[in-house]
């Protein structure tokens, strides 16, 4: 199975910052991961596919890198609706697993 | 508009069983590798199972093999997760989420339910 590890858990930040986020796979997965956001009481949202393709709609504050084991996520001026948790997918293979989650709360 | 609706969700004791249903609308369903994915309350998403859009291709996580089964009819654009023997650490949110596709190569869930509760309890 491939493990995904999300880093940091937690972050505290002020509106303007610049946010990243990682994720590292334990075996290559090419650019097969997606990231989401998730805020309490809903479904999660995707906000990257293929690593770095922004999905429609979403702000492009938003943008992913990587490839096979290292990936990224940034914003590059938190906004006050960003304050959420984030998450990485891989969909290299099954099982699918996502990474442990990122929560990214006000300073 | 794609829509995804969850049902089937409730309160059951340790060993009982449920059945989820996830009504799809606004696509064929016909044409898409379907999943569900479950949240436990406070914590992170783990993905459950996945069935192909012919039921050829069915995938679940060790945690649940042997006493959860997904199905689906295309017909009635409709996706099922049968689960029993439940478990108190079965409590959780579950979703049903659409696999996308871009150019033929699968890019991973992008429509998901609001998902249905299944608390297991005593």
């Amino acid at each position: 199975d491939i493990q995904m590890t999300q880093s940091p858990s937690s972050l505290s930040a002020s509106v303007g910052d610049r946010v990243t986020i990682t994720c590292r796979a334990s075996q290559g997965i090419r650019n097969d991961l997606n990231w989401y956001q998730q805020k309490p009481g809903q479904a999660p949202k995707r906000l990257i596919y293929a690593a770095s393709s922004l999905q429609s709609g979403v702000p492009a504050r938003f943008s992913g890198s990587g490839s096979g084991t290292e990936f990224t996520l940034t914003i590059s001026s938190l906004q006050p609706e960003d304050f959420a948790t984030y998450y990485c997918l891989q969909h290299n293979s099954y099982p699918r697993t996502f990474g442990q989650g990122t929560k990214v709360e006000i300073k | 508009e794609v829509q995804l609706v969850e049902s089937g969700g409730g309160l059951v004791k340790p060993g009982g069983s449920l059945r989820l249903s996830c009504a799809a609308s606004g696509f064929t369903l016909s044409s898409y590798t379907m999943n569900w994915v479950r949240q436990a309350p406070g914590k992170g998403l783990e993905w459950v199972s996945s069935i192909s859009s012919n039921s050829y291709y069915i995938y679940y996580a060790d945690s649940v093999k042997g006493r959860f089964t997904i199905s689906r009819d295309n017909a009635r654009n409709s996706l099922f997760l049968q689960i029993n023997s439940l478990r108190v650490e079965d409590t959780a949110v579950y979703y049903c989420a659409r696999d996308s596709t871009f150019a033929g190569v699968i890019v991973g869930f992008d429509y998901w339910g609001q998902g249905t509760l299944v608390t297991v309890s005593s």
